[in-house]
């Protein structure tokens, strides 16, 4: 089955500066990579995400890269914010009609003011 | 947007006893949901893959007698906590994917047993 690593497991940046993650995949066959959000006791919440057929994307402060012969894939966050504080997922999910994702382990970052 | 409505939030309950928590999906069709586990600072731990009409698919490990799981129609799931002990204490969370896009997370519940 699918295994996702996600480095580092915390994370650490003045308010401002960028924060980077990082997940690698082993399954080939996965293409969809979304990234979630969680804030403290509450849902995780999709924040971006990203299929094989791109390279790249990006949501204002927030970008996803892919690179599929490698397979890993990266969240950028650009001038962070002390809301952006709270532990990301990474996920990989295979195609076909159930979407049963793979998620790493979490990185908790904290932004400091 | 999708909403998915888990229920309850929170519940503290005797050792020995059964709990269940409702997943539902608000605005859409899910034949799929899944049931996640999740310990402090931990990531989401999938134990069970709940399929509309049909019995659930467990992850290796996780008892299917201990968690019981009802798709009953197409918009809600159910876990079952039967027996609970202590070690059973942690935070729930359901998801359900919408088609082959993004999976919606309910608002988890954190369950105590004492």
């Amino acid at each position: 089955g699918e295994n996702v690593e996600q480095h580092p497991s915390t994370l650490s940046v003045q308010e401002g500066d960028s924060a980077v993650i990082k997940c690698t995949y082993s399954d080939s066959a996965s293409n969809y990579f979304p990234w979630y959000k969680q804030e403290l006791g509450k849902r995780p919440q999709l924040i971006i995400d990203i299929r094989s057929n791109v390279g790249e994307k990006k949501d204002q402060r927030i970008a996803v890269t892919l690179n599929k012969t490698a397979k890993h894939f990266s969240l950028h966050i650009t001038e962070t914010q002390p809301e952006d504080s709270a532990v990301y997922f990474c996920a990989a999910a295979p195609p076909g009609g159930s979407y049963i994702p793979t998620f790493g382990r979490g990185t908790s970052l904290i932004v400091h003011p | 947007g999708a909403v998915v409505s888990q229920h309850p939030s929170r519940v503290i309950c005797k050792s020995g006893t059964s709990v269940k928590i409702e997943c539902r999906s608000l605005d859409f069709q899910a034949t799929t949901m899944f049931w996640y586990r999740q310990f402090p600072k931990q990531s989401l731990m999938l134990m069970a893959t709940s399929n509309e009409g049909s019995k659930a698919t467990y992850e290796q490990g996780v008892e299917k007698d201990k968690f019981l799981i009802n798709h009953a129609s197409l918009t809600l799931s159910t876990l079952t906590v039967t027996s609970a002990h202590p070690e059973d204490s942690s935070f729930y969370i359901c998801s359900a994917p919408r088609g082959t896009a993004e999976a919606f997370f309910g608002q988890g519940t954190r369950l105590t047993v004492v």
